[in-house]
């Protein structure tokens, strides 16, 4: 098993639509979440931390559920913009090292 | 604030030549820094990691070094490179939080 596993994509979804990307990982001793957004050819950069109540930021919404091991992102309204890759991320073994998953594609259409 | 810098942005290297990537950091002290390769259309994957001045860990075994003679310099290294070493190359800081800040990339290009 995959150390963070998450649907490659693509989502494909039309401007406006509300769409959300389910990860999981295998350690339960993980304690910090990440979600990056990576543009084409670009370097990924950090859209939000995922806090154990859940957090949200604008249009974006993550939730950690420890108990199943995953991790979520919903992104609300969504816009052309919005089309990248977003890579769930993890701690490694509970100390400082992050284990990236491979990514979810999301294309918004017109 | 954290910042890092890499380069170069792009680079067109032959088959067995020598590669020297560099990146440093502002705005911090000891940071841990990483080193990471994406192919086209894959994953990140982490190459060397550093605690600190001459300390390396290499995660995946091949033609590639890292060193890091400075505490703010961290430098990806090979004495001839392989067309499999063609990639999209990233240095990574880690920040006070514990999340990773990227730096620009380096697109390599073996040929």
């Amino acid at each position: 098993r995959k150390e963070v596993e998450q649907d490659p994509g693509p989502f494909n979804v039309p401007e406006g639509a509300t769409v959300a990307f389910n990860c999981t990982y295998s350690n339960s001793a993980s304690q910090s979440f990440f979600w990056y957004r990576q543009d084409c050819r670009k370097e990924p950069k950090l859209l939000m931390s995922v806090y154990s109540s859940g957090n949200e930021d604008g249009r974006f919404t993550a939730q950690l559920n420890r108990a199943s091991q995953y991790i979520s992102l919903l992104i609300r309204d969504s816009k052309l913009s919005d089309s990248a890759t977003y890579l769930c991320v993890v701690n490694h073994n509970a100390g400082n090292m992050l284990t990236f998953g491979g990514g979810t594609r999301l294309m918004v259409k017109p | 604030s954290q910042t890092i810098h890499q380069w170069p942005a792009t680079l067109v290297q032959p088959v067995g030549s020598p590669l020297s990537l560099e990146c440093t950091v502002e705005g911090t002290s000891n940071p841990n820094l990483y080193w990471y390769r994406q192919a086209a259309g894959r994953g990140l994957q982490l190459l060397f990691y550093s605690v600190g001045i001459g300390q390396i860990s290499s995660e995946v075994p091949q033609n590639l070094s890292a060193s890091r003679p400075q505490d703010r310099q961290f430098i990806l290294s090979s004495k001839k490179l392989l067309l499999s070493d063609s990639g999209f190359y990233l240095c990574a800081l880690q920040g006070p939080a514990g999340g990773y800040t990227f730096g620009s990339g380096t697109r390599l290009t073996v040929v």
